[in-house]
């Protein structure tokens, strides 16, 4: 079954970076896109970045864009957030999750948690 | 891209059913069939409960159906149960390669 795992939350002062995983398995990871999804404590998801199946593309929210890079490893079924000079309003629950092929995020994992304070 | 709007919360008794919308606009909602709605739980992942405008993934009930009108998505809670009791959001893509989330609706049952 699909099984998305992430790892490498924590906290961070701002300015600082951090880099999350994301450990896939259980479907065809050199086959489709992959997403990252955040939600601060209490509020609502909002969409980070999407890579390509072939890593050839990457998209990013406005919130994000400059600041974070995605990146995957098909040789190790992972996907990588790097982001750097976190800010406060960065503080969330990072989700993983697969793209269907269709613009849909339709497996996710448990998220890790990011908390940036000085 | 702003947030697609939804209700803030909908209630319902057991057996009842409950509709939540999600208004977005001609750049995404309007204009893609690839909205999408997802259930979470506290505590836990979202959960999708519908791709594609309106279709349900393999095991989630018949009782959760959606559809789309102009820039208005729905979703439709038949014969609630206790366990619906959760957070739905709407989703979609929003042209340029972005995506974009609703407000987020806590279902009470």
């Amino acid at each position: 079954q699909v099984q998305l795992v992430e790892s490498g939350g924590g906290v961070v002062q701002p300015g600082e970076s951090l880099r999350l995983s994301c450990a896939a398995s259980g479907f065809s990871f050199n086959a489709l896109g992959m997403h990252w999804v955040r939600q601060a404590p209490g509020k609502g998801l909002e969409w980070v970045a999407v890579i390509w199946y072939d890593g050839s593309k990457r998209y990013y929210a406005e919130s994000v864009e400059g600041r974070f890079s995605i990146s995957r490893d098909n040789s190790k079924n992972m996907v990588y957030l790097q982001m750097s000079d976190l800010r406060v309003d960065d503080s969330a629950i990072y989700y993983c999750a697969r793209d269907s092929g269709r613009w849909c995020p339709d497996y996710w994992g448990q998220g890790a948690l990011v908390t940036v304070s000085s | 891209q702003s947030a697609l709007t939804q209700p803030p919360s909908a209630s319902g008794s057991p057996g009842q059913s409950v509709t939540i919308s999600c208004t977005g606009s001609r750049n995404d909602v309007g204009t893609y069939n690839y909205v999408s709605w997802f259930q979470q739980h506290p505590g836990k992942a979202p959960k999708l409960i519908i791709s594609d405008v309106t279709e349900g993934p393999s095991g989630v009930p018949d009782r959760f159906s959606a559809s789309k009108s102009g820039n208005t998505a729905s979703l439709t809670v038949s014969g609630l149960q206790p366990e619906d009791e959760a957070l739905y959001f709407c989703s979609s893509y929003a042209g340029t390669n972005k995506y974009v989330f609703g407000t987020g609706t806590r279902v009470i049952v």
